[in-house]
């Protein structure tokens, strides 16, 4: 079953702005995982941040993780065109190395 | 990066007929290695859990007699959808993690776009 939900499901902006996609979850993880896909293609992994981590960067990204709200968020700054796709967040609960997948966020980035 | 090889990317078959889609991982041994299938515009849904030598396990409501998933080899796995049918088509991807998995990030292929007509 999805355990993850992200919110908005659809997400329209300007270039140059900063997106924000947010992810709740329903029990307890190992680890969080955010995830990109361009229509049609499979995905790509954007950054994991760990149960015990509470804010994660790479680049122009930005992830942050409540773990007593369950909840986590990805920050996108300084949109771009090429930003255009879905994102999803991904929940990993441990052993077997599953992961379970949101429904998705689809970012449309106007140039 | 570690690269998941999917094969084929697209597929237009008659329906009855079965196709298989094959999965590798290019550059790492992959013990496990998962199914899922994507409706338009939706989440993923895991299909089954491929196991390296040994049954593949699977999801609530999958037909394992339909899906039927071998994983020969630690480099390689294949889903073959037996006896198609139009509600059959959509978009089927897999996806790899390393041993070693927990903490790690998962690779996935770059799908397979089945049509069943």
């Amino acid at each position: 079953s999805q355990q993850g939900e992200e919110d908005p499901q659809a997400l329209s902006i300007q270039e140059g702005e900063n997106a924000t996609m947010n992810c709740s979850y329903k029990t307890s993880i190992n680890n969080l995982q955010w995830y990109r896909q361009n229509s049609g293609r499979g995905l790509v992994h954007l950054i994991l941040i760990r149960s015990n981590e509470r804010e994660k960067h790479s680049g122009r990204l930005r992830v942050t993780l409540d773990t007593s709200k369950k909840s986590s968020s990805l920050l996108i700054t300084a949109s771009r065109a090429a930003d255009t796709a879905s994102y999803f967040c991904a929940t990993d609960r441990g052993s077997n190395y599953k992961l379970t997948f949101g429904k998705g966020t689809l970012l449309t980035v106007n140039p | 990066g570690a690269v998941v090889s999917q094969h084929p990317s697209r597929v237009i078959c008659k329906s009855g007929t079965s196709v298989k889609i094959e999965c590798r991982s290019l550059d790492f041994q992959a013990t496990t290695m998962f199914w899922y299938r994507q409706f338009p515009k939706k989440s993923l849904m895991l299909m089954a859990t491929s196991n390296e030598g040994s049954k593949a396990t699977y999801e609530q409501g999958v037909e394992k007699d339909k899906f039927l998933i071998n994983h020969a080899s630690l480099t390689l796995s294949t889903l073959t959808v037996t006896s198609a049918h139009p509600e059959d088509s959509s978009f089927y991807i897999c996806s790899a993690r390393a041993r070693g998995g927990a903490n790690t990030e998962a690779f996935f292929g770059q799908g397979t776009r089945l049509t069943v007509v």
